[in-house]
């Protein structure tokens, strides 16, 4: 089975320049999420969709962070302006749940460098 | 809200020495719990997990984990490490919140002297 699929792989940007990160999830997969992990800390979750609906979004800086899943399918998360402090890895994951199995995928996801 | 704690940021363990990994999680009820591992450059690799039943899990690579329901806890062992155990290991838990996305520890650091 193919994995997640992330891109880019790295960006580097300057502050207050946009930039887009795109995802594809496993076949199959309804639920979408998107995790931000900086330097030394573990993965903090952005936003979780099911199907193209958002479930959660409450840890999203919503002045400057948006997301998309268009179909029920691939993703894109898009940072405007970068902020310095938005260097870090963002990783997408998907999953499926069932009545007493939880499985979870992550990409490799792509390193942001904010200079 | 559910949480997650591993106590150790950094250990260091030498090579074929028995390791533990300790987690402690806050949930009220019986909780969903995860060990992940990354590699430096890499993405997160699934160790084991635990649902329900036997509280002893058995994952990849040789680790094992235990949940503890009276401490709260989930620790993570391998009795002889290997050198290429070296990597970054993080417990997860499913919050509940709102949906159904994991809610990670910080993680811990493990080095392996030779």
């Amino acid at each position: 089975e193919a994995g997640v699929a992330q891109s880019p792989r790295y960006k580097i940007i300057e502050k207050r320049q946009s930039v887009a990160f795109w995802c594809n999830p496993i076949s199959g997969h309804a639920t979408l999420y998107w995790y931000q992990q900086i330097l030394g800390q573990g993965p903090k979750l952005l936003i979780q969709f099911q199907n193209n609906g958002v479930v959660d979004d409450s840890q999203l800086p919503k002045d400057r962070f948006s997301a998309e899943r268009l179909k029920g399918v691939d993703s894109t998360l898009k940072i405007q302006p970068a902020k310095l402090e938005d260097s870090a890895v963002y990783l997408c994951a998907s999953s499926f749940q069932g009545a007493s199995n939880y499985g979870y995928t992550f990409g490799s996801g792509t390193r942001l460098t904010v200079v | 809200a559910q949480s997650v704690t591993q106590p150790d940021i950094h250990i260091t363990v030498s090579e074929g020495a028995s390791l533990e990994l300790r987690c402690n999680y806050s949930y009220g009820a019986t909780p969903y719990l995860f060990w992940y591992v990354q590699s430096p450059g890499q993405g997160l690799q699934l160790l084991l997990k635990y649902f329900s039943g036997d509280t002893l899990v058995q994952g990849i690579k040789g680790f094992e984990a235990e949940f503890k329901r009276s401490q709260s806890s989930f620790n993570l062992r391998k009795p002889s490490v290997h050198w290429s155990d070296a990597a970054e290991y993080f417990c997860a838990v499913v919050g509940y919140q709102a949906g159904t996305a994991l809610i990670f520890g910080k993680g811990t650091t493990l080095s392996v002297s030779s």
